[in-house]
Formats: C-alpha cells, sequence, structure tokens
C-alpha cells in the first residue's frame, strides 16, 4: 500500500539552526500538508500546499518556517532557526484532491528536538 | 467552527465490539463527518467518513444519526491493535483542513 514516508525519524538540533525535514508524499497525490504535535498536545495544522503555492497556513506557521517541492517527489519543511518550542512530532501528509469528503494520508512523523 | 465532543478514554475488551460515540450538535448541512486514529508514536491514520448515510470499510463502521447531531464510530471486534486516540472531526468546504481535538483514548483490554 502506498504511503507518505518522512526523514529523518528523530533530528536533535542547536538552538538557532536550521532544520530541513523531508517527505515524499504518495506518488500520485497533488495536495500536501505539514502538521506537528508537541508532546501530550493536540496535532496541530502548520500549512497546506498545492500547485507549488501555500493555499493555507495557521498562525503557527510564521516567517521562521517554509516549505517546499524542490523535484516531483518530495515536499520538504524548513525552520529558519529553530527555538526550544518547535520541540514536536512534525508529519507530512498528503492527499489526491481537495474537499471535505477526501483522504488525509499521514506520514509516521519527524521528531524534532531542539537543545 | 462546528464542534466535536467525545469521551476522554474507555476501554473495551478483546474480540468484543467497541462502540466510540461522538456528538456534533452544532454540525451543518455540509460538514462531513470524519474518524481518523493514533496509534502510540505513529501519524493520525485514517479509519472512516460519511456524510448523511451509514459507512462501511474493512476497519470499521461509521453509524450517523438520523439527525446528523451525533455519530458512532464502530469496531467490530476489538483487537489489541485498535488501542489508539480516535478522533471524530467534523470538515467542511472552504475550511477542509483536519481540526483535531483530544479525542478518545481506547484501552483493549486482553
Amino acid at each position: 500500500e502506498p504511503e507518505v514516508t518522512q526523514t529523518p525519524s528523530h533530528q536533535v538540533t542547536q538552538m538557532g539552526q536550521e532544520v530541513i525535514l523531508r517527505c515524499v508524499p504518495i506518488s500520485n497525490h497533488l495536495y500536501f500538508y505539514w502538521y506537528r504535535q508537541i508532546l501530550g498536545q493536540k496535532v496541530e495544522f502548520l500549512v497546506s500546499f498545492y500547485n507549488n503555492e501555500i493555499s493555507e497556513k495557521s498562525e503557527i506557521f510564521d516567517d521562521q518556517f517554509s516549505v517546499e517541492r524542490p523535484d516531483g517527489s518530495n515536499f520538504t519543511l524548513k525552520i529558519r532557526s529553530t527555538k526550544l518550542e518547535d520541540s514536536a512530532m512534525y508529519f507530512c501528509a498528503s492527499s489526491d484532491s481537495r474537499g471535505p469528503g477526501n483522504t488525509i494520508y499521514f506520514g509516521e512523523g519527524s521528531w524534532l528536538t531542539v537543545v | 467552527d462546528a464542534k466535536t465532543t467525545q469521551p476522554n478514554s474507555m476501554e473495551s475488551n478483546e474480540e468484543e465490539p467497541v462502540h466510540l460515540p461522538c456528538n456534533h450538535s452544532t454540525i451543518s448541512g455540509t460538514d462531513y463527518i470524519h474518524w481518523y486514529r493514533q496509534l502510540p508514536s505513529q501519524g493520525p491514520e485514517y479509519v472512516i467518513h460519511g456524510l448523511t448515510s451509514n459507512v462501511n470499510n474493512r476497519m470499521a463502521s461509521l453509524a450517523i444519526a438520523e439527525d446528523r447531531k451525533s455519530s458512532t464510530l464502530i469496531l467490530h471486534r476489538a483487537t489489541l491493535r485498535d488501542a489508539a486516540v480516535y478522533y471524530c472531526i467534523l470538515r467542511r468546504f472552504g475550511n477542509e483542513k483536519l481540526t483535531f481535538g483530544t479525542g478518545t483514548r481506547l484501552t483493549i483490554i486482553p
């Protein structure tokens, strides 16, 4: 069964460093998402991306965050200058269509620890 | 946005059916009802969704009340692998992102 894959599974970084989290969405999907989950808290929406541009973003997704689809298969989340509060599990997701009746498929997550 | 209310936790015996309730009394006519689950240390996983009619798939069944103000996710025969947090989420046109609440933590007793 096709799946969303994410790398790295776990990354430890120094505060202030840049981090890039990588994702390979399901191959025929066109809509891409990032969510995050701080330990013990809810899963939170960060951003959605379609046709090489951001279609929606949350308040969390400020100027230190950016997303990119550098080629036909990868989708990345960059955090420019990490803060302690960015420590969380980051989930990439994808879907093949828009609309409230679609299915969104999630990856296993990348656990980011900022020290 | 319409909100959902779920019990914080439930327990069920292995190999028995599980009924997970969700209240959504302010649901609008075009809101889809989605269920996702999150196993420990994993990403959310789609379970099932519906609009008005009851739905069945290989994982579960979704029973939607006639007035759509509540729904029930039914796991027909729980296994230990079904221990997870189950989220009931409403989605509508124009606000299609998944908004996760705290969900119901389901514990399966061997």
